[in-house]
């Protein structure tokens, strides 16, 4: 089944610096989304970005999207401490659930 | 963690035995799911429901069971079956648009 791909696995940066995280799948999709997950818990939903749209912003969130080379990434601008999380993408055609990446996981340090 | 209730949060079972995990919901999505989750992985697909009385096997049902007799509900039995039960079990559902929103997860250790 197809699969985003997250990169890199995991990143670690000072608080206030920018993050970017990218993912890769394999075949055409309907939509992409990406999640947050703290540890040990259920993850949030972030940013949907549909196949037609190529950039997304939400607050400190910024999505690209570039179907032709089959990508997308997350830039978190400013950081925080807080922003500590693993985070996911997922991808889905029509009628099919969303297949997630194994996640990158940030660290900000203060 | 939206709508969605998952109990326990913890749940710990001899090798053996099945088991169930509750997941409800309120937010009137046709749409529920399964995921597990091991250590340091992405999320794996057990099972999904798009509609009461129906539902698919995912990537991983082979040891897992489910029934969707209610909208608001959705649960998974873990049978003696599956070989490596202990994980991280999340349950979600979605809208129309396709937008997921999990639960806050079952944390299962099978000794």
């Amino acid at each position: 089944s197809q699969q985003g791909e997250e990169d890199p696995q995991a990143l670690s940066i000072q608080e206030g610096e920018n993050a970017t995280m990218n993912c890769s799948y394999k075949t055409s999709i309907n939509n992409l989304q990406w999640y947050r997950q703290n540890s040990g818990r259920g993850l949030v939903h972030l940013i949907l970005i549909r196949s037609n749209e190529r950039e997304k912003h939400s607050g400190r969130l910024r999505v690209t999207l570039d179907t032709s080379k089959k990508s997308s990434s997350l830039l978190i601008t400013a950081s925080r401490a807080a922003d500590t999380a693993s985070y996911f993408c997922a991808t889905d055609t029509r009628n099919t659930p969303l297949v997630f990446g194994k996640g990158t996981r940030l660290s900000v340090i203060a | 963690d939206g709508g969605i209730t998952q109990s326990p949060k913890y749940l710990f079972r001899k090798e053996g035995q099945n088991v169930t995990l509750s997941c409800e919901q309120n937010l009137n999505h046709d749409a529920m799911y399964w995921y597990r989750q091991d250590p340091g992985q992405g999320l794996r697909l057990i099972y999904y429901s798009q509609i009461v009385n129906d539902f698919q096997k995912g990537d991983i049902a082979e040891g897992y069971s489910v029934s969707r007799e209610k909208k608001e509900s959705f649960p998974l039995t873990v049978t003696s079956a599956q070989k490596n039960p202990t994980a991280f079990y999340l349950c979600a559902s979605s809208t129309r648009e396709g937008m997921v929103y999990f639960g806050p997860g079952t944390r299962l250790t099978v000794t």
